[in-house]
This record gives structure tokens, C-alpha cells and sequence, in this order.
């Protein structure tokens, strides 16, 4: 079974701080996603990446980077945490080519106060 | 704007019927669509793909594609209450790292 982990479950993190939310994944997939979703938004992508130190903006990158220097590990980082970044971040991976189907990890959920 | 698009609901099937939810999509070049299951507090898991037009069943679920429409749908048979949950319905272009596009889904009840 594939599985992708994610650092924390919950966070509670003050205005202004960085945060580094990290995902792991264990089936040598190539491509890694990080999703934020919101109620009556749905899943909007942030940024992925389909090979290490590569990289791709999302819908919604602004207030974010990512980082990934390791083909298991993908990195999201809020520069300088907003309230507005309040939400459940999910990670997510796919092995590549024709094969579309996502695998996500269990989600954080971020507090920004 | 790509997008794909669901009915919030939420939808309410009593125990036993068939639940039918439905979605569609704006690009056309879209080839793969993907049903997830996401229960409250839960992350999506995948029920079903499919790629070619007409039905696909798998157990009580059954999605069907319809290209030249830009129409996806999933029917849940024998709907039970561990079927309550939000269904996010999703599109991509097939190959390499397409971003997949995700409806906002639709909430489904099933009423003892």
C-alpha cells in the first residue's frame, strides 16, 4: 500500500511565524502535490512537483514555497503565517505517466492565530 | 478557468436506493476522471477512475463518463449510512504531471 505521511496532524502557529509542513511519501512516486482545502472552495493546488529540487506554481501559490531535495519528501512553507492561511493542508502523490490517481496523506490542519 | 463542477447537496437517499451524484467538466481535453470518498475530518480516498466513455462497475459503485456531454456520475447501489460522506469528483489530462482539477463536492446522506 502506498502510504504518504505528513509531519503534524495539528498546528497551531502565531501571525507572522514561518512554518514548515512536511510530507513524506514511501512508493518512489515522481510527482508530489500540496492541496489546501477550504469549506465551499474544495481542493485548490498550491504547488507540485514532478522531480526532485523541480517545481510548479499551483492556483493559489502566494504566501507559499515548497522545497524538495529528496524524490520522498516534498516541503510546503508559509514564509510569514496569515490568519487567512488557516486550513487543512493536504499532501498528496502520484506515481507518474498515465497513472493519475492521487494518494494523500491523513492532512493538517493549520491554525494561524 | 478549467474547471469542474458538482452539486454541493447535501443529497439524502434512504438506506437501500440508489444514489446518484453527478458532475461536470470544462475542458475537453480532460481524458481521466477519479471519484474520491472523503469522510468529515478525513482525507479523499480514491472509489473509481475512469478513462473511456460508458460504465464502469466495481463492487456497488458504477461510474459512467460521457465525453461528448463533458458528464460524469457515480451511482452507489444498496446506499448504507457508512456511504455518508462528502464524494469529490476530478479530472485530468492524461500523461507526465497534469495537475488534476477537483470539484468541490457533493455531500450524500443515507438515512437509516
Amino acid at each position: 500500500d502506498v502510504k504518504v505521511t505528513q509531519s503534524s496532524r495539528y498546528l497551531v502557529k502565531r501571525t507572522g511565524e514561518k512554518v514548515f509542513l512536511e510530507c513524506v511519501q514511501d512508493m518512489d512516486h515522481e510527482n508530489m502535490f500540496w492541496y489546501r482545502q477550504d469549506p465551499g472552495l474544495g481542493l485548490r493546488l498550491i504547488y507540485f512537483s514532478y522531480d526532485v529540487k523541480m517545481k510548479e506554481k499551483g492556483d493559489i501559490p502566494e504566501g507559499y514555497s515548497v522545497s524538495r531535495e529528496k524524490k520522498e519528501r516534498f516541503s510546503l512553507i508559509l514564509e510569514s503565517a496569515s490568519t487567512n492561511q488557516t486550513s487543512m493542508y493536504l499532501c498528496a502523490s502520484t506515481p507518474g505517466g498515465d497513472t493519475d490517481t492521487q494518494y494523500f496523506g491523513p492532512g493538517t490542519r493549520l491554525t494561524v492565530l | 478557468q478549467k474547471e469542474v463542477e458538482q452539486n454541493s447537496g447535501p443529497l439524502s437517499v434512504p438506506e437501500g436506493a440508489i444514489a446518484s451524484l453527478n458532475c461536470t467538466y470544462s475542458d475537453r481535453g480532460s481524458q481521466s476522471f477519479f471519484w474520491y470518498r472523503q469522510y468529515s475530518g478525513k482525507s479523499p480516498e480514491l472509489i473509481m477512475f475512469i478513462y473511456s466513455n460508458g460504465d464502469k462497475e466495481d463492487g456497488r459503485f458504477t461510474a459512467q463518463l460521457n465525453k461528448a456531454s463533458q458528464y460524469v456520475s457515480l451511482l452507489i447501489r444498496d446506499s448504507q449510512p457508512s456511504d455518508s460522506a462528502t464524494y469529490l469528483c476530478a479530472g485530468a489530462v492524461s500523461g507526465g504531471y497534469q495537475k488534476v482539477t477537483f470539484g468541490t463536492g457533493t455531500k450524500l446522506q443515507v438515512i437509516p
